[in-house]
């Protein structure tokens, strides 16, 4: 089965460039997450988006950061502009729905490089 | 808050049975404990979560204390792929609690 699939692996861009990276959850889940990994702070969600809709955007760090999800399929993170301090790990979570919560299963993640 | 703790780091000789702890002292009746693991370079992968009774997977086993203040991953046969960090993460079993805290975890080393 594929998992949950984020692209690119790796960016590295300069300061005041736009970044997007993207994400396609497990065919039939209905939650999707963005985290944001660093090794001052771990991991940290950043938003999450139920069937489609945000419902919890409370981890965004500032308005340089937005997220969409135009349809189940697909998702995209996006920076503008970008900072050095943004540089990180960037991961997307998907799960589906059912009694008990069923467990989040991540993507490999993009290793994001901001010079 | 991580609602949980962990020993930061530990080693396991290769073959041997690897025992993670987690103690979870605050955890409330309707919390689920999960756990994750990430090697190096991928993100956290799902092993294992339960409520009170002792579950386990082809990954591994989940013993949780009768009291559910602490929890024990067990790897039965540890191999040098084991070698990760470990997260011991509590959720409440409701609709609309879906964030994962993640504390710190355990590194685990596995040894040749």
């Amino acid at each position: 089965d594929a998992g949950v699939i984020q692209s690119p692996r790796h960016e590295v861009t300069e300061m005041g460039q736009e970044v997007t990276l993207r994400c396609k959850p497990i065919s039939g889940h209905n939650s999707l997450f963005w985290y944001r990994q660093t090794m001052m702070r771990g991991l940290e969600l950043l938003i999450y988006f139920n069937n489609n809709v945000p419902i919890d955007d409370s981890g965004m760090p500032e308005d340089r950061f937005s997220a969409k999800m135009p349809n189940a399929s697909f998702s995209t993170l996006k920076i503008q502009p970008s900072e050095p301090r943004d540089s990180a790990v960037y991961f997307c979570a998907s799960s589906g729905t059912g009694y008990p919560l069923q467990p989040q299963h991540f993507g490999d993640g993009t290793r994001l490089s901001i010079l | 808050d991580a609602k949980t703790t962990q020993p930061p780091s530990m080693d396991c000789a290769e073959g041997r049975a690897a025992n993670l702890p987690c103690n979870h002292s605050t955890i409330s009746g309707n919390e689920y404990v999960y756990w994750y693991r990430q090697i190096h370079s991928q993100g956290p992968q799902y092993i294992i979560h339960g409520l009170k009774n002792n579950e386990t997977n082809e990954m591994a086993s989940l013993i949780i204390t009768e009291d559910r203040k602490s929890s024990t991953l067990i790897l039965p046969h540890a191999t040098l792929r084991d070698t990760a960090v470990y997260y011991c993460i509590v959720r409440p079993l409701t609709s609309g609690t879906y964030k994962y805290i993640f504390g710190t975890g355990t590194r685990l080393k596995v040894l040749a």
